[in-house]
């Protein structure tokens, strides 16, 4: 597609449920990246692929957090037993290469945890 | 160290007005500088970046400007225009990774 693309856009999830989140990057590109943007924040990184390669994942916020890449195209992030702290924007960004050539984002997925 | 620094927190300027919009960082390792731009509902889309070898980078109505020695780089939009009014981040980076530490944001409004 000619950008990254996320699904659902919006997901609202009782506290203790699991939830999905996916990105479809643009095609060929090579990394993929996870940020986690709070209201009025900033992003922040929480896990960075090369292809099919997990090469960072220190922003991870707990072990409830789970990143996946398996064929190097397709990326879900998942959250195991969502807390109200985990409701947040979740950006999916990618890249044609490595070395700081700049990002191309995805619209996010907002979670909202009750 | 990891932190970049950003103000003002928001901005309100008139149309045809300059925004000028401040980052500082401590870590010397960062070589790497771009400005992001977040509309509601929308992901950041690049804007502009530059590299600490050069003090100026211009591209049509976005400069940045970059003080190596005291840590700070500036992002100025010059004629501001309604259409401008948005939320503006910068951010750093540093060699071997790609990964970005950015500022808090500035949300930027610019009324006719």
């Amino acid at each position: 597609g000619a950008g990254v693309s996320q699904s659902p856009r919006y997901k609202v999830a009782k506290r203790g449920q699991d939830v999905a989140l996916r990105c479809d990057p643009i095609s060929g590109h090579v990394s993929l990246f996870w940020y986690q943007q709070a209201l009025g924040q900033g992003p922040e990184f929480l896990t960075y692929f090369q292809n099919e390669a997990q090469l960072d994942k220190s922003g991870l916020p707990s072990d409830r957090f789970f990143a996946e890449r398996p064929e190097g195209s397709v990326s879900t992030l998942k959250i195991q037993r969502t807390q109200q702290e985990d409701s947040a924007v979740y950006l999916c960004a990618s890249s044609r290469q490595t070395g700081n050539y700049g990002y191309t984002f995805g619209s996010g997925t907002r979670l909202t945890v009750v | 160290q990891q932190q970049v620094k950003q103000s003002p927190q928001s901005l309100i300027v008139q149309k045809g007005g300059i925004s000028i919009i401040n980052c500082a960082y401590e870590n010397t390792a960062f070589d790497y500088f771009p400005w992001y731009q977040q509309f509601p509902g929308k992901g950041p889309a690049l804007l502009i970046a530059i590299r600490p070898d050069v003090s100026e980078k211009k591209e049509g109505r976005f400069t940045i400007s970059f003080n190596k020695s005291a840590k700070q780089f500036s992002l100025h939009i010059m004629d501001s225009q309604p259409g401008d009014s948005a939320t503006y981040f910068c951010a750093a980076s540093w060699e071997n990774t790609d990964k970005l530490i950015f500022g808090t944001g500035t949300r930027l409004q610019v009324f006719p």
